[in-house]
């Protein structure tokens, strides 16, 4: 079973557009991520809830929104695409329960946006 | 704000010998983590190795260890017995101690291991 999933895997779209990924954790976690991963294959957090809460929100345009349905999901959604937005977009979840698992973040397999 | 440094932009290796990832980092936070990631081409970003800054000694997993030197601020991986499944981008990673704190990477090491 996958643990942490996103859809799509590659997503290819025009200047302009809205776009959204979407991302689901089956571990039972209660805290989800978004990161990006520029060309260079810098990592950099853009967000972070806790049990649907925004907990953290770095210097991202105001164009990417996320949401958190419930807090097994965590989607991303981003208007008027630009091309400085193609990157790899990793979703990831963690726990604070104490545990094996305690403290690491468990990522997805990443979505490949490309914006033409 | 904590920065993490991996000086080592490139690295390769021979199948089956040793090879050490470098991994420098500040912070004034007394409890932390750090990590190493692996990420193969298919980009899926794998957890390596982890180091509780409380403990002194150094953690491993399998043909992977780490040198930690925390008054240095230094953590390094070794790779023993280099496979050429080893090969890809290792992230080093630190993390503030407490629940739902962000991960900071490095830049990021690319490690080929050739026959």
């Amino acid at each position: 079973d996958t643990a942490v999933s996103q859809t799509p895997k590659y997503l290819v779209t025009q200047m302009g557009n809205d776009k959204s990924i979407k991302c689901e954790q089956n571990l039972g976690h209660d805290t989800m991520y978004w990161y990006k991963q520029d060309s260079k294959k810098f990592l950099k957090i853009m967000f972070s809830y806790n049990n649907k809460e925004l907990i953290i929100n770095e210097t991202v345009p105001n164009r990417f929104s996320p949401k958190s349905p419930d807090k097994a999901h965590l989607n991303l959604h981003i208007n008027s695409l630009e091309l400085g937005d193609s990157a790899v977009y990793f979703c990831a979840s963690s726990s604070a329960l104490p545990g094996r698992s305690y403290n690491e973040q468990f990522f997805g397999p990443g979505t490949r946006l490309t914006v033409l | 704000a904590q920065t993490v440094t991996q000086s080592q932009p490139e690295m390769s290796v021979q199948e089956a010998e040793t090879v050490t990832l470098s991994c420098t980092y500040d912070t004034s936070e007394s409890n932390y983590y750090l990590f190493w990631y692996k990420q193969p081409p298919s980009r899926q970003m794998i957890l390596v190795i982890r180091q509780e800054a409380y403990k002194q000694q150094n953690a491993t997993e399998n043909r992977f260890s780490v040198n930690f030197q925390k008054a240095a601020k230094s953590f390094s991986l070794k790779i023993s017995d280099s496979q050429l499944g080893d090969t890809a981008m290792y992230f080093c990673a630190f993390r503030r101690g407490g629940s739902n704190y962000k991960l900071t990477f490095g830049k990021g090491t690319l490690l080929t291991v050739n026959p």
